[in-house]
C-alpha cells in the first residue's frame, strides 16, 4: 500500500540555522506530494507541493524537490525563524483507485529558539 | 483563517453515546474530506465527498458515516463511541476532488470519551 516515512522528531534549531527534514515515500504509479505545516491550536494548511519527477515546489522560502529515483521528497530551508516553529508533515496523493486520498506521514515537530 | 469552519470545538461524551460533527467547506468548494489525528495514528483519511455524492472511503469504521448535504456542508456521525475515538477530527474541502487542489483545513473539533 501507499507509505510516507518521515524523519524522526522532534527537531531544535536555532534561528538562521539550515533546517532539513527527510520524507521517503512507497506508492504506485506517479504520486504527488505535498508537504504540509501545522501551527498550534490550528489546521493544516498547505505549504509546498510537486505533481511529477524533477518538479520543485517552493513557498516562504522552504523548498523539495521530487525525487522519483529516491522516493523522496526531502523538506529544506536555508535559514529558519521562531515563526517557522510548527509540525510538518509529508503527504501523498497516489491517484488511480487513491484518487482524492492523502496519505501523511506521522509528521515532524520543529522548535525553532532565539 | 482557512475558510473551513467547524463545530464543535470540543466535545465530551461518554463511551456508547453518539455524536455529530459538522464542517461547513469554503466558499466554492464541491470537495468535503474527513481526517481523524490521533497520537497512535498519526492523521488517517477517513471519507471524502464531492458535490453531494461519496467520493473515496478510508479507514473510516462501520460506527462512524457521514453525509454531504445540498448546500455542501457535511456532517461526520459518530456512534458507539469508545474510548480509543477519542481524537481530533479535521474537515477539509478543496475545490476539485484531488489533492493537487489544495485542501483547506478547519481547525478541528477535538472529541474526548470518558
Amino acid at each position: 500500500g501507499n507509505s510516507v516515512t518521515q524523519m524522526e522528531g522532534p527537531v531544535t534549531l536555532s534561528e538562521e540555522a539550515f533546517l532539513t527534514i527527510n520524507c521517503t515515500y512507497t506508492a504506485t504509479g506517479y504520486p504527488s506530494l505535498f508537504w504540509y505545516v501545522q501551527y498550534p491550536g490550528e489546521g493544516l494548511q498547505l505549504l509546498l507541493k510537486a505533481t511529477k519527477a524533477d518538479d520543485k515546489g517552493s513557498n516562504k522560502g522552504f523548498e523539495a524537490t521530487y525525487r522519483k529515483e529516491t522516493t523522496s521528497f526531502h523538506l529544506e530551508k536555508g535559514s529558519v525563524q521562531v515563526s517557522d516553529s510548527a509540525v510538518y508533515f509529508c503527504a501523498l496523493e497516489a491517484g488511480g483507485t487513491s484518487y482524492g486520498k492523502l496519505t501523511f506521514g506521522q509528521g515532524t515537530i520543529l522548535t525553532v529558539h532565539p | 483563517d482557512s475558510g473551513v469552519t467547524q463545530t464543535p470545538k470540543h466535545l465530551i461524551t461518554a463511551t456508547g453515546q453518539r455524536v455529530t460533527l459538522r464542517c461547513s467547506p469554503r466558499s466554492g468548494d464541491l470537495s468535503v474530506y474527513w481526517y481523524q489525528q490521533s497520537l497512535d495514528q498519526g492523521l488517517q483519511f477517513l471519507i471524502q465527498y464531492y458535490n453531494g455524492e461519496e467520493r473515496a472511503k478510508g479507514n473510516i469504521l462501520e460506527r462512524f458515516s457521514a453525509q454531504q448535504f445540498p448546500d455542501l456542508h457535511s456532517e461526520l456521525n459518530l456512534s458507539s463511541l469508545e474510548l480509543g475515538d477519542s481524537a481530533l477530527y479535521f474537515c477539509a474541502s478543496s475545490v476539485a476532488g484531488t489533492g493537487v487542489s489544495p485542501l483547506h483545513f478547519g481547525n478541528g473539533t477535538r472529541l474526548t470519551v470518558t
